[in-house]
């Protein structure tokens, strides 16, 4: 069975300071990756999506950037945060079937807070 | 573009009760999915159900049940005889066929009371 993985559960971090969010896939080949990020506890926003290593799609223009090294790692970074990048990041993957409309499966989530 | 359109913040119910979500949805496409999904205090999203714009079939699975109507474009979720283990935020989402993006409603808050 499929399982993802997120890391770190949760981080705080001075404004200014850079960010990585990991996020793994285990049990699937060449999956689509997603980053999404849930303000305030309400309303789920993509951020980003990858169909395949080294694709990254952007969906919000924002201080946050993402790359996908290997088949299924998703990674989220930021070079300086803002204090409005505080949130809970989640992390979803889907069948790579390329058709769209699949389900995404998420992982259990990053709570970042920025002081 | 897609919107999809949860008008009920917040549903409070005493257990046992029954609670049904509301779900509105606008999209051009004939060709599109619908979702549900549970997010408990933990946080992690969990999906409970996908539905294709050309299956119309209402679903019932254990205590959940949908009613999906394109007349209304509503993808309405019931919770039958309701727990306290039901307490969660539940989402709607909407995916059009070709797009990889899942958009989601804001959500709305049950809180089932023992």
């Amino acid at each position: 069975s499929q399982t993802i993985h997120q890391w770190p559960a949760t981080l705080v971090q001075p404004v200014g300071s850079p960010l990585s969010l990991e996020c793994t896939v285990e049990g699937t080949s060449n999956p689509n990756l997603y980053w999404y990020r849930q303000a305030a506890g309400r309303g789920l926003q993509l951020l980003f999506y990858s169909v395949g290593i080294g694709q990254i799609s952007s969906e919000v223009p924002q201080n946050l950037s993402a790359s996908r090294p290997q088949d299924r790692q998703f990674i989220l970074s930021s070079k300086k945060l803002l204090l409005s990048d505080s949130g809970f990041y989640l992390c979803a993957w889907s069948e790579g079937s390329g058709s769209g409309g699949e389900t995404q499966y998420f992982g259990p989530g990053t709570r970042l807070l920025v002081l | 573009a897609q919107k999809v359109t949860q008008a009920q913040t917040e549903i409070s119910v005493v257990e046992k009760e029954d609670v049904t979500l509301d779900c509105v949805y606008e999209t051009r496409d004939t060709t599109y999915y619908l979702f549900w999904y549970k997010q408990p205090p933990s946080g992690e999203l969990v999906f409970l159900i996908r539905r294709n714009s050309f299956d119309e079939q209402n679903e019932i699975s254990g205590r959940y049940s949908w009613n999906f109507q394109k007349s209304t474009s509503s993808f309405n979720f019931t919770i039958t005889a309701s727990q306290v283990v039901d307490s969660a935020v539940y989402f709607c989402a909407l995916s059009e066929a070709g797009d990889y993006k899942l958009s989601f409603g804001a959500g709305t808050t049950v809180t089932v009371r023992a």
